[in-house]
């Protein structure tokens, strides 16, 4: 069964202060890898698709990398409105088009 | 772009009744997928539509059903509700089955009493 593990649950970080996130998968076959992010009372927000081990995409502060079992989501000088949840899910081959399937998250505080 | 739009935002319904929502893919999506979003399971895929036809399910009761229109438009339907399907409905709309980004709506809030 494919399987998505975030770590930490939680992470409280002062403004500037750089760190990672941690996304652990087990998949038959990968089709991808998501990072999302979600804020209170709103649908997660699309950051990056990841194909295969190797990968790298960026975007602002955040940085996401992939490898065979895990894929990181690094921050760099963070800001207060980094806060939000990071979701991280996986998409099989050969097991429906669109199914994702979704780590618990990892809730982001920035203290500025 | 109008963005995935999701009606109602927000729904209290009573045990044992039953509940309609409506998801607007963005123009030209095709598939849309719904998800169950609580604070104990996390995102949970429930089905996927494409072309008017459910491509996949995922592991809910019966009660759980949905359908897709001409236009992609999606409505999801659960029957005999119970306490425990309170949370947060999402619905996912993206291009195509070979496109996998999918862009999620704000959900619908449905609280069970």
């Amino acid at each position: 069964e494919d399987q998505v593990t975030q770590s930490p649950e939680a992470l409280r970080l002062q403004e500037g202060e750089s760190s990672s996130l941690n996304c652990s998968y087990t998949v038959s076959g990968l089709r991808g890898l998501f990072w999302y992010r979600q804020d209170p009372g709103k649908g997660p927000e699309f950051l990056f698709t990841l194909y295969s081990a190797g990968e790298e995409k960026e975007k602002e502060r955040l940085k996401a990398t992939l490898t065979k079992k895990e894929s990181f989501l690094h921050i760099t000088a963070p800001k207060p409105e980094d806060s939000a949840t990071y979701l991280c899910a996986v998409q099989a081959r050969g097991k429906g088009a669109q199914k994702l399937v979704f780590g618990q998250g990892t809730r982001l505080t920035i203290n500025p | 772009k109008a963005g995935v739009t999701q009606t109602p935002r927000y729904l209290i319904k009573t045990r044992g009744q039953q509940v309609t929502l409506s998801c607007s893919p963005i123009s030209g999506h095709r598939s849309v997928s719904w998800y169950q979003q609580t604070p104990g399971q996390g995102l949970q895929f429930l089905f996927e539509y494409f072309s008017e036809t459910q491509r996949n399910k995922g592991n809910f009761p019966g009660r759980f059903s949905g359908r897709q229109f001409s236009n992609s438009r999606s409505e999801m339907n659960v029957s005999t509700l119970e306490l425990g399907d309170s949370a947060l409905y999402l619905c996912a709309s993206s291009f195509g089955l070979a496109r996998l980004k999918q862009y999620f709506g704000p959900g619908t809030r449905l609280t069970v009493t």
